[in-house]
């Protein structure tokens, strides 16, 4: 079975600032791990993902997450946030070969201006 | 850019009647899932389903709940009696093949309350 632990439920950040969304994951097989934002009122949206290969994965809108395999974890980066960015964030786990996706508990990220 | 979509946004319903979530997968997808979040909690799964067959679910997909694909085009997710329980937001989710490094792509949910 797997797991997903967020640690910060709610960030709040200054615009422009850095910030880091923590996750730690548990599992006993390998396993492919995604982030997810939520604007309000929509769905989930692909942030990235890691599937094999380099580390370091990143996205289209500045985000990037590294996969640390000797620590669990899978931490989300953005070197200068907009306001544009909250939303709430979820770290999740899929066992390679399985179908189910393991969501973590949600990071609210509020940037301020 | 195709996305899934899903009918009503928002379902209110009494407790003990029966709900038909309806969803639209994206066109060339093979693989549908739903998912709930009840308010305040995590995102859970529920079933997955290929072929017209369910792949797997999990212990909360219990005989009260049902899924089908009635045509070419549809994924309904059937819930029978409804419990207080069941309020939340169900989310759809499709992706294109096999393999479970595909990412799922998810609707927007349906919110359902019941009274």
């Amino acid at each position: 079975a797997q797991s997903v632990t967020q640690l910060d439920s709610q960030v709040p950040v200054f615009e422009e600032a850095p910030v880091e969304l923590r996750c730690n994951y548990s599992s006993s097989v390998s396993v492919y791990l995604f982030w997810y934002v939520q604007y309000p009122n929509q769905g989930l949206q692909l942030l990235l993902k890691y599937l094999s290969g380099s580390t370091l994965v990143e996205s289209i809108n500045g985000f990037e997450a590294e996969f640390n395999k000797s620590q669990t974890s899978f931490h989300l980066r953005k070197p200068s946030v907009h306001i544009s960015d909250t939303a709430e964030y979820f770290c999740a786990v899929r066992a390679t070969g399985g179908f189910k996706t393991i969501f973590g508990a949600g990071t609210r990220l509020f940037v301020k201006a | 850019e195709p996305e899934v979509t899903q009918t009503p946004s928002h379902q209110v319903t009494q407790m003990g009647q029966e709900v038909i979530l309806r969803c639209v997968p994206i066109s060339n997808h093979l693989y549908f899932y739903w998912y709930r979040q009840i308010l305040g909690q995590k995102v859970e799964f529920l079933v997955s389903f290929y072929n017209n067959e369910i792949s797997e679910k999990s212990e909360i997909f219990d005989d009260q709940f049902s899924v089908e694909r009635p045509d070419g085009s549809n994924f309904t997710l059937k819930i029978r009696s409804t419990k207080l329980e069941d309020s939340a937001m169900y989310f759809c989710a499709s992706s294109e093949g096999l393999g479970s490094n595909q990412p799922q792509h998810f609707g927007d949910g349906t919110r359902l309350s019941i009274l």
